[in-house]
């Protein structure tokens, strides 16, 4: 069956860095887009960032855009999240996930699977 | 602020029929699919409706979507115990080039 493990949450103080990585099976990788998407504690879901089927087009929230980097390893069915510059309101659980649609207009459409989540937590 | 709206609470007894609606606009909910997502309490996300209308395997037809313009909302028939949960609508926004989340709305089954 389709899964998807998160890895490499953790403490850590802000400015410094944090590489999540979620591991994808069950299914072929290189075909769909996947997403990062985070939730602060007690509050709602937030879409952080999308990478197509292939690598090609990238995606980020205002809110991450130019400190975080997405990126997929295709040999190695994982996907990534690179967390540069961390601030206190990062803090979050990350949930990886698999867009609805194969190829290339998958990201146009929502997530189907998620994974379980990952915590991070920015505090000096 | 959310960029769809959804009302942060709605209530129902057993077996009654509660709708959550998710208010958007031309360019996310009018011109691209909308999915529902179901959050129990300590849990990840679980995928209720995809593009618009259609239900994954495994979820039951007491819950239902429905699009019109740029609104869609949510159905769910013989409310049971265990709907009690929070409920996402989500849709991808051409001019963000992102995927917007309502805010969510509390089930709570009385």
């Amino acid at each position: 069956q389709v899964q998807l493990v998160e890895s490499g949450g953790g403490g850590v103080q802000p400015g410094r860095s944090l590489r999540l990585s979620c591991a994808a099976s069950g299914f072929t990788f290189s075909s769909y887009g996947m997403h990062w998407v985070r939730q602060a504690p007690g509050k709602g879901l937030e879409w952080v960032a999308v990478i197509s089927y292939d690598g090609s087009n990238k995606y980020y929230a205002d809110s991450v855009k130019g400190r975080f980097t997405i990126s997929r390893d295709k040999s190695k069915n994982t996907l990534y999240l690179q967390m540069n510059s961390l601030r206190a309101e990062d803090t979050a659980v990350y949930y990886c996930a698999k867009v609805d649609l194969s190829g290339e207009f998958g990201i146009l459409y929502g997530m189907d699977v998620w994974g379980q989540g990952t915590t991070v937590t920015v505090s000096s | 602020q959310s960029v769809l709206t959804q009302p942060p609470s709605a209530s129902g007894t057993p077996g009654q029929k509660v709708t959550i609606s998710c208010s958007g606009s031309s360019s996310n909910i009018g011109s691209n699919y909308v999915y529902w997502y179901q959050q129990l309490p300590g849990t990840a996300p679980k995928l209720l409706i995809y593009r618009n209308n259609q239900r994954p395997s495994g979820v039951p037809d007491r819950f239902s979507g429905s699009k019109s313009g740029t609104s869609a909302s949510l159905a769910i028939s013989g409310l049971r115990s265990e709907d009690e949960a929070d409920y996402y609508c989500a849709a991808w926004d051409d001019s963000l080039s992102g995927v917007v989340f309502g805010g969510g709305t509390k089930l709570t089954v009385l």
